[in-house]
Order: structure tokens, then C-alpha cells, then sequence
């Protein structure tokens, strides 16, 4: 079984301050991503990366970036938080390499951090 | 207008009920389409996913693709208390690249005993 480990299930932040959000994946996949759920909005991609290093924005990457040292973690940054980012943020993985994940392969989803900005 | 809509309920129906969940889009180009369930304090996790029209089945769940319509269901039959979960459609235009998923916002539903 695919683990994703998200390291914080709850965070509050102060606005201003620079969040890490860290994500773990045990099975190797090439293609990590970061979203966010909220309300009436459904999940939106943030950024994805699909190898070390190397890393695309999403639909939505204003006020965040990523880093992707390693294979297996992939992190998502807010460089100075604002209440706006207040929401679940999910970190998934797909198997198959580069930008060529098939429709048919699951994302593999972790648990998922509530982030709050106050 | 979004790409994909969906109901966000809440559904809440008895235990045994079929319940029927669906999804309309506006791109005509998608024609791979997946749902996913999401339990409470989880992440998402693939339920099934069809290519173009038809039905797929799979045990109690049935998948259903209009593509005329831009209309996709999901049918649960003879549904259990632990069918309760927040439940979101997925689709695509491209057979290739995870990031071009769609999502919809989800429909939570409650199976009450």
C-alpha cells in the first residue's frame, strides 16, 4: 500500500509568517502534487513536481512555491501567510513518470493538513 | 461559469436507498472521467473511472458517462452507512498527465441506519 505522510494535521500560523507544509511518499512515484480544498470549490492544484527538482505550477500558485530535493518529499511553502490561505491542503502521488501519469492511475491522496491563518 | 459542477448536498438518505450523484461539465474535450470518495479526516481515494459514454459497473457502484449531455452519475446501490463520505467526480481531456484532472466540489452524503 502507497503511504503519504502529510507531518502536520493541524497548523495555525500568523499572517506574515513562512509556512512549511512537508509531504512523504514511501513508494518511489516520480509525480508528486499539493492541493487545496475548500467549500464550493472543490480540490485545485497548487503545483506539481514529476522529478526531483523539477516542478510546474498548477492552477493556483500565486503566493506559494515548492521545493523537491528528494524523491520521496516534496514540500509546499508559503513564503508570508495570509488569511486567504487558510484551508486543507493535500499532497498526493501518482505512479507512473514524468508529465505521462495515465488517467486510470490513482493519485494516491495523504490525510491532509488544516491549515489556519490568523 | 466552472468547468465542472457539481451538488454539494448535503444527501442523506436511509440505509438501503440507491442514491444517484453526478457531475455536469462544459468542456467537451473531457472523456475520462473518475470519482473519487473522501471519508471524513482522509484523503481522497479512487473509486472507479470510465473512458467516453457508457456504464461501468463495479459490485454496488455503477459509473454512468453521457457525453452528449456533459452529464456523469454515480448510482450506489443497496447503500450502507459506510458509503457515508464526501464523494467528488474527476475527469479529463488527456489519457496522459494526473495535473489535468478537473475536479468537482463534491457531494457529502450521509446513509443514515
Amino acid at each position: 500500500d502507497v503511504k503519504v505522510t502529510q507531518s502536520s494535521r493541524y497548523l495555525v500560523k500568523r499572517t506574515g509568517e513562512k509556512v512549511f507544509l512537508e509531504c512523504v511518499q514511501d513508494m518511489d512515484h516520480e509525480n508528486m502534487f499539493w492541493y487545496r480544498q475548500d467549500p464550493g470549490l472543490g480540490l485545485r492544484l497548487i503545483y506539481f513536481s514529476y522529478d526531483v527538482k523539477m516542478k510546474e505550477k498548477g492552477d493556483i500558485p500565486e503566493g506559494y512555491s515548492v521545493s523537491r530535493e528528494k524523491k520521496e518529499r516534496f514540500s509546499l511553502i508559503l513564503e508570508s501567510a495570509s488569511t486567504n490561505q487558510t484551508s486543507m491542503y493535500l499532497c498526493a502521488t501518482v505512479r507512473q513518470g514524468g508529465k505521462k501519469s495515465s488517467y486510470n492511475s490513482p493519485l494516491h491522496f495523504g490525510n491532509g493538513t488544516r491549515l489556519t491563518v490568523t | 461559469q466552472k468547468e465542472v459542477e457539481q451538488d454539494p448536498g448535503p444527501l442523506s438518505v436511509p440505509e438501503g436507498a440507491i442514491v444517484s450523484l453526478n457531475c455536469t461539465y462544459s468542456n467537451s474535450a473531457f472523456q475520462y472521467f473518475m470519482w473519487y470518495r473522501q471519508y471524513s479526516r482522509k484523503g481522497p481515494e479512487l473509486l472507479m473511472y470510465t473512458y467516453s459514454s457508457g456504464n461501468k459497473e463495479d459490485g454496488r457502484f455503477t459509473a454512468q458517462v453521457d457525453k452528449s449531455s456533459k452529464y456523469i452519475s454515480l448510482f450506489i446501490r443497496d447503500s450502507q452507512p459506510s458509503d457515508s463520505a464526501t464523494y467528488l467526480c474527476a475527469m479529463s481531456d488527456s489519457i496522459q498527465g494526473a495535473q489535468k484532472l478537473v475536479f468537482g466540489q463534491g457531494t457529502r452524503l450521509t446513509i443514515n441506519p
